[in-house]
């Protein structure tokens, strides 16, 4: 089936330090990636997102790849700040028809500090 | 504009009680999931409706989960009897149109319960 694989949290930088956020996924189709992110007592909402490969998906800062070679989606920002820490959610849907929600990585929590 | 709204935000009960979780949909949203949230494995798709009817439940750990939709507008999640391993955070989404192409699910804020 379906998986999301994604490093294992806590990740503590310093404000203004580049960010990545690896993540990799296996799939029966062509899936559409996605990161979505949870801030202390939300619910997750969608960070950004990429439908097929080579895609780029940005918002906020952030931006992550479609890489269909290595099976990634690794998040990245240049520089950090302190309202960036939350807990970030990788994630897929796969094209095999149906829908079906997403499969979610177990999350990294992402901690920086001043 | 209203999101999805979860309730209650916090549960706490006993081992054996039953349990009921409401959510109320984003206006025009076709699609409502349920997923639970817990430490040890994550985010879970329970359930899912299209236009109210149940779709897939394969993610309904046991016969002690229900879910049901009556409307358009609401569902609630029940669990009898609960257990201390249903201790989690329960959240609803809903999507308005076929997610699978544009993934985009609204959560609503949670329901965290603990059951003693």
């Amino acid at each position: 089936g379906d998986s999301v694989t994604q490093m294992e949290g806590p990740v503590t930088l310093s404000e203004e330090a580049f960010l990545t956020i690896n993540c990799t996924y296996t799939a029966t189709g062509y899936p559409s990636l996605f990161w979505y992110v949870q801030y202390p007592g939300e619910g997750l909402q969608l960070l950004l997102k990429a439908t097929k490969a080579d895609d780029k998906g940005s918002n906020k800062g952030f931006e992550a790849t479609y890489r269909k070679e290595t099976t990634s989606f690794h998040l990245e920002k240049g520089s950090v700040q302190v309202s960036d820490s939350a807990v970030y959610f990788c994630a897929l849907s796969d094209s095999g028809g149906g829908a079906d929600g997403l499969t979610f990585g177990k999350g990294t929590h992402l901690i920086i500090q001043p | 504009d209203a999101g999805v709204i979860q309730s209650p935000r916090h549960e706490v009960t006993e081992m054996g009680q039953e349990v009921t979780l409401r959510c109320k949909p984003i206006s025009g949203h076709d699609y409502l999931f349920w997923y639970r949230q817990t430490m040890m494995r994550g985010l879970e798709l329970l359930i899912y409706f299209n236009n109210n009817v149940p779709i897939d439940d394969s993610g309904m750990p046991e016969d002690r989960f229900s879910a049901k939709m009556p409307n358009a507008s609401f569902s609630t999640l029940k669990i009898q009897p609960s257990e201390p391993r249903d201790s989690a955070v329960y959240f609803c989404a809903s999507s308005p149109r076929e997610p699978l192409w544009a993934g985009e699910l609204f959560f609503g804020e949670g329901s965290r319960l603990t059951v003693l």
